[in-house]
């Protein structure tokens, strides 16, 4: 079965360190993978893909996240982490006809 | 538009009435998602249109849920005969076509008392 994965509900990063959120995937053929970012009563907001090519693909707000075929993982990174990063990050595939979201992780950056 | 717009922001309805979730997708993009969202969890697709075309309607939980998009631009989710289990947070999304990002709108949160 189709599947994405987001083993942490909550991570929590003090802020200037670098965070990463965990994201794998259980797929047929090659996916495409999608981060979302959500902020308190507000829409899901596109952060960035991978589509094909190379394996580090850079986002809106300093993200970027690696695509690992051989581990089916996309994880989301930041070099840095701001306060500001706070927030509910999904992680997503697009299969068949429709995007297949993750449970979502609750990223917490402390001051 | 600049983004995706949904209306309303909010609906409080009685069980057993019928209700109609309105979205309008940014100009030009040809695919249409509808999604619902509980609180802290992700996005549950429902129906999907390529232009006016209706392509993916198995996520829509049973026949009282519908939706269409007759000129291929503004789309209508009607919920009917409501029920206390269908409140949740309604969210429309549109792309330019499948496989690229998906844009959402700000969503209509349904509450059925």
């Amino acid at each position: 079965a189709q599947s994405v994965a987001q083993p942490e509900d909550q991570v929590n990063v003090a802020e200037g360190n670098p965070l990463t959120v965990k994201c794998t995937y259980s797929v047929s053929g090659n996916p495409y993978l999608f981060w979302y970012v959500q902020y308190p009563n507000r829409g899901l907001q596109f952060l960035l893909k991978y589509i094909t090519g190379d394996n580090l693909v850079k986002g809106s707000y300093g993200f970027e996240a690696e695509f690992n075929k051989s581990q089916t993982s996309f994880h989301l990174k930041k070099p840095s982490a701001l306060v500001s990063d706070s927030a509910l990050y999904f992680c997503a595939f697009f299969y068949g006809q429709n995007f297949v979201f993750g449970p979502g992780t609750r990223l917490s950056v402390l001051p | 538009g600049a983004g995706v717009s949904q209306s309303p922001r909010y609906k409080v309805t009685k069980r057993g009435q019928d209700v109609a979730l309105r979205c309008d997708p940014i100009s030009g993009h040809v695919s249409l998602y509808w999604y619902r969202q509980a609180l802290g969890q992700g996005p549950e697709f429902l129906t999907y249109f390529n232009y006016e075309a209706q392509q993916d309607k198995s996520g829509l939980p049973n026949d009282r849920f519908s939706a269409e998009r007759p000129e291929g631009s503004i789309s209508t989710l009607t919920i009917q005969r409501t029920e206390q289990r269908d409140s949740a947070m309604y969210r429309c999304a549109s792309s330019r076509s499948g496989y690229t990002e998906a844009f959402f709108g700000q969503g209509t949160r349904l509450t059925v008392v």
